[in-house]
């Protein structure tokens, strides 16, 4: 275990579901990211979190919707999902923005 | 979006062997260079994060070289082991911006 904890590992949703992923760091780290990956692709960035604060939203559709409610956890929820978003979903925490992540093991979702 | 580019995108060598592989990144606005190991159903797990130009890490069998200015970096493995067998994952940072990653290299060492 790195310290980052996420749940669930896979997750199977058909397009009308309402599911929330969930992130959780006890390393007193101040910033938190979701990142995706899809297959043969560049993890990419989804959203940063630092002291609470949505910091940067990198173009997410609105159908994808953060929410951290203090600096331990982090909530993907999710909402009317397409196919093409099954994917690995990564969360991340470090003591600072931009410096020394430690990851989560993902959650791997896919849309049915 | 900044590009950063790895190569070769797979990779398999005899476990003994050493290997090394390529990251390259953009040469302007550098502040650090990341390099993580990834292995499957795994998270990825820190390995170095290098800042200064002709910065050298070593971390057991594991070593990178770093040149801001010409945007790349290097990761080596000596005697690679069967448990080398990950995804080498680089990231590039500029400063105020976030990390953006590689596709990685994939190594698999065949015992």
């Amino acid at each position: 275990e790195t310290g980052v904890t996420q749940t669930p590992r896979h997750l199977v949703m058909g397009m009308t579901n309402k599911k929330s992923l969930k992130c959780e760091q006890h390393l007193g780290h101040n910033a938190m990211y979701w990142y995706k990956q899809s297959a043969k692709k560049p993890l990419e960035l989804m959203f940063v979190y630092s002291l609470e604060e949505r910091v940067e939203n990198n173009s997410v559709p609105s159908r994808f919707s953060p929410e951290c409610p203090n600096s331990s956890h982090l909530f993907l929820h999710l909402h009317t999902l397409q196919p093409e978003d099954s994917a690995l979903y990564l969360c991340a925490s470090s003591p600072q923005k931009n410096y020394g992540y430690t990851f989560g093991s993902g959650t791997r979702l896919t849309v049915v | 979006i900044l590009n950063v580019e790895q190569s070769p995108q797979s990779l398999h060598v005899q476990e003994g062997d050493s290997t090394n592989f390529t990251c390259s990144f953009p040469s302007s606005n550098f502040y650090a260079l990341h390099w993580y190991r990834w292995e499957t159903a795994k998270s990825p797990e820190a390995l170095f994060v290098m800042t200064l130009n002709g910065d050298e890490k070593k971390k057991g069998r594991i070593s990178a070289t770093l040149n801001t200015k010409e945007g790349y970096s290097y990761l080596y493995i000596k005697g690679s082991q069967p448990e080398d067998s990950a995804t080498y994952l680089c990231a590039f940072n500029s400063g105020a911006n976030n990390l953006f990653f590689g596709t990685g290299t994939r190594l698999t060492v065949i015992p």
